[in-house]
Order: structure tokens, then C-alpha cells, then sequence
């Protein structure tokens, strides 16, 4: 099955760009997603992106998808304190329809 | 549209003691979830229902029970709480699309037992 790793903790300043990064482990992937979760409450789509793009943006998101490597990264521009939440990486194997879901990263933005 | 409902929202119990969280959703999906999240562990699946009348193990099925009461609602039960159950449960739900798994979840029941 798949396993899904992300780093815990990013801290950063108002203003500047935060870039979280996921790998994972199964090469059959077919949809990877990033969640965000707010204080109290449930986890919501930010941005998804199928298996056979290299990058998706979306206003002030990028993910960037490296099929080789196994990496998946979710880049916000311009990070405001509003950004601050966790952030769930998820990958989707090919060989069933449920996400496993990484860790998830604390993002804490400074003013 | 409420989107996933879950109740309660907080709980506290005794040891021993038994309960069922509550979830429902009015987005018409198939599928639903039971999710535990523990500081440090992310999000483990408890149990799922690809449709009415279907329900599967996931990671971590050991000492809960769940039924589908019908499309919109998916319950989930502990018979004998433990304090290793103290958790946020989350439920989802979702309707998988040319493959795309796009979940939906609730705010989350904070349980605590005691």
C-alpha cells in the first residue's frame, strides 16, 4: 500500500513563499492531494493533481510533481498568517480509491 | 447545504462506557469514512462504506463497530471505551469520479475518555 511522508513543522515569515513537500511511496499513484486543516476544524480540498502532470497552479498555489523521485510539492506564494493551519499531503494508489494521508505539516506564518 | 454533519461535537466518558458518533450528509455521495487523527500520527482510517449496505475495515478497525443506517448517514460505535481511544474522529464522505477521490469531511467529534 502506499505510505506518505511529510515533514511536521515549517515556520516562515508574512510575506514570503512556503513550500511544503510530501514523498511517497507508491509509483502507481494516480491522484495526489493536498488538505488543509484549520484550527478546530475538518480537513479541506486546497488542490489535487493527477499523476501524469508535472505542475498544477492555482492563484497563490503550485504543486509540483516529480514521478521519479516521488515527490510532490505544494508551494504558496506570498504566505499571509491566514495560511497558518496543518497540511495533509494524500496520495491515492492505483489500486484502491482511499487517500493515505501523511502526517501533516504545521505551517506557522510570523507576521 | 450543511455539507458533513458530525455529533456530537465534544464528548468525555468513562472507561467501559459506550457510544455512537453521528455523521450525515446531504451531498448525495456513495462513499463514507470514520477517521481517528493523534497528535503526530495524521489521519488513520477506521472503517469505510463504498455504498448503502457496504462496510470495509481500514487501518485501524479494532474496537469499534459501524453501521450505514442508509445514504445519508454512517454511524460509528465504540462498545467499551479506552483511553487509548481518546482521539478527534472524523467523518467524509465523497463520490469518486473518472477516479478522483475527492473527500469531504466533517468538523470533528473530540473525545475524550477518561
Amino acid at each position: 500500500g502506499e505510505d506518505v511522508e511529510q515533514s511536521l513543522f515549517l515556520s516562515v515569515r508574512e510575506g514570503d513563499s512556503s513550500v511544503i513537500n510530501c514523498t511517497y511511496t507508491d509509483s502507481s499513484s494516480t491522484y495526489l492531494y493536498w488538505y488543509k486543516q484549520e484550527p478546530g476544524a475538518g480537513l479541506q480540498l486546497l488542490t489535487y493533481i493527477f499523476s501524469n502532470m508535472d505542475m498544477k497552479q492555482d492563484q497563490r498555489l503550485t504543486v509540483l510533481l516529480n514521478k521519479k523521485d516521488k515527490h510532490l510539492s505544494l508551494r504558496i506564494a506570498d504566505t499571509q498568517t491566514g495560511d497558518s493551519a496543518i497540511y495533509f499531503c494524500a496520495g491515492q494508489s492505483g489500486g484502491s480509491y482511499i487517500p493515505t494521508f501523511g502526517r501533516g505539516t504545521s505551517l506557522i506564518v510570523h507576521p | 447545504n450543511a455539507g458533513v454533519t458530525q455529533t456530537p461535537k465534544f464528548q468525555v466518558l468513562k472507561t467501559g462506557q459506550s457510544m455512537t458518533l453521528q455523521c450525515a450528509q446531504d451531498m448525495n455521495h456513495n462513499s463514507m469514512y470514520w477517521y481517528r487523527q493523534d497528535p503526530g500520527m495524521g489521519l488513520r482510517l477506521i472503517y469505510y462504506s463504498a455504498s448503502e449496505g457496504t462496510t470495509d475495515k481500514g487501518e485501524v478497525p479494532n474496537g469499534y463497530n459501524v453501521s450505514r443506517l442508509n445514504k445519508r448517514e454512517f454511524s460509528l460505535r465504540l462498545e467499551s471505551a479506552a483511553p487509548s481511544q481518546t482521539s478527534v474522529y472524523f467523518c467524509a464522505s465523497s463520490e469518486i469520479r473518472r477516479g478522483e477521490n475527492i473527500q469531504y469531511f466533517g468538523a470533528g467529534t473530540r473525545l475524550s475518555v477518561l
